[in-house]
Protein backbone atom coordinates (compact mmCIF):
# COMPACT_ATOMS: atom_id res chain seq x y z
CA UNK A 1 0.00 0.00 0.00
CA UNK A 2 1.56 3.07 -0.92
CA UNK A 3 1.64 6.14 1.76
CA UNK A 4 4.29 7.11 4.59
CA UNK A 5 5.90 4.82 6.79
CA UNK A 6 7.06 5.80 10.29
CA UNK A 7 9.03 4.19 12.84
CA UNK A 8 9.05 3.58 15.49
CA UNK A 9 5.50 4.22 15.94
CA UNK A 10 6.46 4.99 20.07
CA UNK A 11 9.79 5.28 22.11
CA UNK A 12 10.63 6.37 25.55
CA UNK A 13 13.78 8.15 25.58
CA UNK A 14 16.04 9.42 28.24
CA UNK A 15 16.69 13.01 28.49
CA UNK A 16 19.90 13.46 26.69
CA UNK A 17 19.76 10.83 24.24
CA UNK A 18 20.17 10.75 20.78
CA UNK A 19 16.92 9.85 18.77
CA UNK A 20 16.33 9.57 14.85
CA UNK A 21 12.53 9.31 14.00
CA UNK A 22 12.61 7.27 10.14
CA UNK A 23 10.06 8.63 7.37
CA UNK A 24 9.68 7.04 4.12
CA UNK A 25 7.71 7.77 1.59
CA UNK A 26 7.03 5.64 -1.96
CA UNK A 27 4.31 8.05 -3.76
CA UNK A 28 7.72 9.83 -5.77
CA UNK A 29 6.55 13.09 -3.47
CA UNK A 30 8.89 16.23 -4.23
CA UNK A 31 7.83 18.02 -0.61
CA UNK A 32 8.11 16.48 2.98
CA UNK A 33 7.42 18.14 6.44
CA UNK A 34 7.74 17.10 9.97
CA UNK A 35 5.01 18.06 12.65
CA UNK A 36 4.44 17.53 15.91
CA UNK A 37 1.34 17.58 17.30
CA UNK A 38 0.41 19.21 21.34
CA UNK A 39 -2.41 19.01 22.85
CA UNK A 40 -3.59 22.73 23.07
CA UNK A 41 -0.92 24.03 20.29
CA UNK A 42 -2.37 21.62 17.49
CA UNK A 43 -0.04 20.72 14.78
CA UNK A 44 3.46 23.21 14.14
CA UNK A 45 5.58 22.41 11.51
CA UNK A 46 9.02 21.41 12.17
CA UNK A 47 11.04 21.25 9.14
CA UNK A 48 9.91 20.63 5.68
CA UNK A 49 12.16 19.75 2.63
CA UNK A 50 10.95 21.14 -1.38
CA UNK A 51 13.33 18.64 -3.24
CA UNK A 52 15.80 16.19 -2.14
CA UNK A 53 18.57 18.14 -1.18
CA UNK A 54 17.38 21.07 0.45
CA UNK A 55 15.58 21.61 3.93
CA UNK A 56 14.03 24.66 5.66
CA UNK A 57 13.16 25.39 8.98
CA UNK A 58 9.57 25.33 10.24
CA UNK A 59 7.73 27.15 12.94
CA UNK A 60 9.77 25.42 16.18
CA UNK A 61 13.12 23.67 14.55
CA UNK A 62 15.09 24.20 17.58
CA UNK A 63 16.60 20.87 18.82
CA UNK A 64 15.44 19.32 15.49
CA UNK A 65 17.46 18.31 12.27
CA UNK A 66 16.76 17.03 9.24
CA UNK A 67 18.44 15.46 5.92
CA UNK A 68 16.96 14.42 2.81
CA UNK A 69 19.58 12.87 0.77
CA UNK A 70 17.22 11.25 -1.50
CA UNK A 71 13.02 11.48 -2.51
CA UNK A 72 11.48 9.17 -0.63
CA UNK A 73 13.18 9.25 3.36
CA UNK A 74 13.36 12.35 5.83
CA UNK A 75 14.64 11.42 9.15
CA UNK A 76 14.46 14.01 12.08
CA UNK A 77 16.85 14.04 14.02
CA UNK A 78 16.86 14.77 17.77
CA UNK A 79 20.60 15.52 18.46
CA UNK A 80 20.04 16.27 22.92
CA UNK A 81 16.75 15.23 23.88
CA UNK A 82 15.01 17.47 26.33
CA UNK A 83 11.26 16.98 28.43
CA UNK A 84 9.41 19.49 25.83
CA UNK A 85 10.45 17.69 23.08
CA UNK A 86 7.78 14.59 24.38
CA UNK A 87 5.26 14.84 21.36
CA UNK A 88 3.22 13.19 18.60
CA UNK A 89 5.70 13.53 15.79
CA UNK A 90 3.62 13.36 11.89
CA UNK A 91 5.87 13.10 8.91
CA UNK A 92 3.78 14.59 5.99
CA UNK A 93 4.51 14.35 2.16
CA UNK A 94 2.65 16.56 -1.07
CA UNK A 95 3.40 16.31 -4.63
CA UNK A 96 5.36 19.84 -4.82
CA UNK A 97 5.58 22.45 -2.05
CA UNK A 98 2.33 24.48 -4.04
CA UNK A 99 0.00 21.45 -4.50
CA UNK A 100 -0.72 21.52 -0.88
CA UNK A 101 -2.44 18.56 -0.50
CA UNK A 102 -0.88 16.62 2.37
CA UNK A 103 -0.38 12.93 3.02
CA UNK A 104 0.13 12.00 6.08
CA UNK A 105 2.05 9.06 8.43
CA UNK A 106 0.46 7.37 11.64
CA UNK A 107 2.97 9.16 13.69
CA UNK A 108 6.24 8.29 15.82
CA UNK A 109 4.84 9.03 19.64
CA UNK A 110 8.23 10.30 21.52
CA UNK A 111 7.66 10.57 25.46
CA UNK A 112 11.74 12.27 26.56
CA UNK A 113 11.81 11.48 30.77
CA UNK B 1 -0.07 36.50 11.51
CA UNK B 2 -2.30 34.13 10.26
CA UNK B 3 -4.46 32.26 12.63
CA UNK B 4 -7.04 29.77 12.10
CA UNK B 5 -10.02 28.72 14.75
CA UNK B 6 -12.16 25.60 14.68
CA UNK B 7 -15.34 26.07 17.09
CA UNK B 8 -16.75 24.68 18.73
CA UNK B 9 -14.03 22.14 19.42
CA UNK B 10 -16.33 19.48 20.50
CA UNK B 11 -19.84 18.64 19.44
CA UNK B 12 -21.96 15.56 20.07
CA UNK B 13 -25.09 14.57 17.53
CA UNK B 14 -27.18 11.64 17.24
CA UNK B 15 -26.94 9.70 14.16
CA UNK B 16 -28.59 10.09 10.61
CA UNK B 17 -28.45 14.62 11.53
CA UNK B 18 -26.62 16.83 8.41
CA UNK B 19 -24.28 18.58 10.59
CA UNK B 20 -21.41 21.90 9.80
CA UNK B 21 -18.15 22.23 11.52
CA UNK B 22 -16.87 26.17 11.14
CA UNK B 23 -13.37 26.99 10.55
CA UNK B 24 -12.33 30.83 10.11
CA UNK B 25 -9.06 32.20 9.13
CA UNK B 26 -7.41 35.66 9.97
CA UNK B 27 -6.23 36.52 6.60
CA UNK B 28 -7.80 36.12 3.43
CA UNK B 29 -4.66 35.60 1.27
CA UNK B 30 -4.47 32.26 0.81
CA UNK B 31 -3.41 29.68 -1.61
CA UNK B 32 -5.85 27.15 -0.54
CA UNK B 33 -7.63 25.57 2.43
CA UNK B 34 -7.82 21.79 3.24
CA UNK B 35 -10.20 19.72 5.46
CA UNK B 36 -8.46 16.95 7.16
CA UNK B 37 -9.66 13.95 9.70
CA UNK B 38 -8.31 12.58 12.39
CA UNK B 39 -9.03 9.46 14.32
CA UNK B 40 -7.69 8.52 17.67
CA UNK B 41 -4.18 7.55 17.98
CA UNK B 42 -3.66 7.78 14.09
CA UNK B 43 -2.23 10.54 10.90
CA UNK B 44 -4.31 12.54 9.27
CA UNK B 45 -6.63 11.65 6.05
CA UNK B 46 -6.93 14.51 3.61
CA UNK B 47 -10.93 14.91 3.03
CA UNK B 48 -10.91 17.95 0.80
CA UNK B 49 -8.50 20.51 -0.53
CA UNK B 50 -10.07 23.60 -1.66
CA UNK B 51 -8.06 25.78 -3.91
CA UNK B 52 -8.75 29.56 -3.57
CA UNK B 53 -10.32 30.13 -6.76
CA UNK B 54 -12.78 27.71 -6.06
CA UNK B 55 -16.09 28.06 -4.16
CA UNK B 56 -16.86 24.23 -2.84
CA UNK B 57 -15.54 20.82 -2.90
CA UNK B 58 -17.71 17.77 -2.49
CA UNK B 59 -16.84 14.05 -1.76
CA UNK B 60 -19.61 11.87 -1.28
CA UNK B 61 -21.76 13.05 1.99
CA UNK B 62 -18.95 15.87 2.75
CA UNK B 63 -19.03 19.32 1.52
CA UNK B 64 -16.62 21.60 1.88
CA UNK B 65 -17.42 25.64 1.25
CA UNK B 66 -14.68 28.14 1.25
CA UNK B 67 -15.99 32.27 1.59
CA UNK B 68 -12.08 34.02 1.17
CA UNK B 69 -13.50 37.72 1.50
CA UNK B 70 -15.27 36.76 4.86
CA UNK B 71 -12.50 34.10 5.99
CA UNK B 72 -14.59 31.06 6.75
CA UNK B 73 -15.15 27.67 5.19
CA UNK B 74 -17.65 25.24 6.59
CA UNK B 75 -17.26 21.66 5.98
CA UNK B 76 -20.81 20.07 5.77
CA UNK B 77 -21.09 16.23 6.59
CA UNK B 78 -24.79 14.61 5.76
CA UNK B 79 -26.36 12.25 7.18
CA UNK B 80 -24.18 11.26 10.07
CA UNK B 81 -23.07 7.85 11.35
CA UNK B 82 -21.21 6.67 14.21
CA UNK B 83 -18.12 6.16 11.53
CA UNK B 84 -18.11 10.17 10.95
CA UNK B 85 -16.86 10.09 14.72
CA UNK B 86 -13.12 12.08 14.80
CA UNK B 87 -11.33 14.94 14.89
CA UNK B 88 -11.88 17.35 12.34
CA UNK B 89 -9.10 19.99 11.34
CA UNK B 90 -8.91 22.34 8.86
CA UNK B 91 -5.30 23.90 7.38
CA UNK B 92 -4.79 27.17 4.93
CA UNK B 93 -1.74 27.77 2.95
CA UNK B 94 -1.20 31.14 3.23
CA UNK B 95 -0.50 32.86 -0.27
CA UNK B 96 3.21 34.11 -0.56
CA UNK B 97 4.19 31.04 1.98
CA UNK B 98 4.79 28.22 -1.24
CA UNK B 99 8.29 28.03 -0.97
CA UNK B 100 7.36 26.30 2.10
CA UNK B 101 4.50 24.80 1.91
CA UNK B 102 3.70 25.53 5.80
CA UNK B 103 0.40 24.64 6.57
CA UNK B 104 -1.64 26.69 9.50
CA UNK B 105 -3.56 24.41 11.49
CA UNK B 106 -6.60 25.43 13.41
CA UNK B 107 -7.33 22.72 16.68
CA UNK B 108 -9.73 20.91 15.62
CA UNK B 109 -13.39 20.01 16.20
CA UNK B 110 -14.18 16.64 17.87
CA UNK B 111 -16.72 15.09 16.87
CA UNK B 112 -19.23 12.45 18.22
CA UNK B 113 -22.07 10.58 16.59
CA UNK B 114 -24.31 8.76 18.75
CA UNK B 115 -25.85 5.73 17.27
Amino acid sequence: IAGITQAPTSQILAAGRRMTLRCTQDMRHNAMYWYRQDLGLGLRLIHYSNTAGTTGKGEVPDGYSVSRANTDDFPLTLASAVPSQTSVYFCASSRDRDTGELFFGEGSRLTVL
Amino acid sequence: KQEVTQIPAALSVPEGENLVLNCSFTDSAIYNLQWFRQDPGKGLTSLLLIQSSQREQTSGRLNASLDKSSGRSTLYIAASQPGDSATYLCAVLPDGSSNTGKLIFGQGTTLQVKP
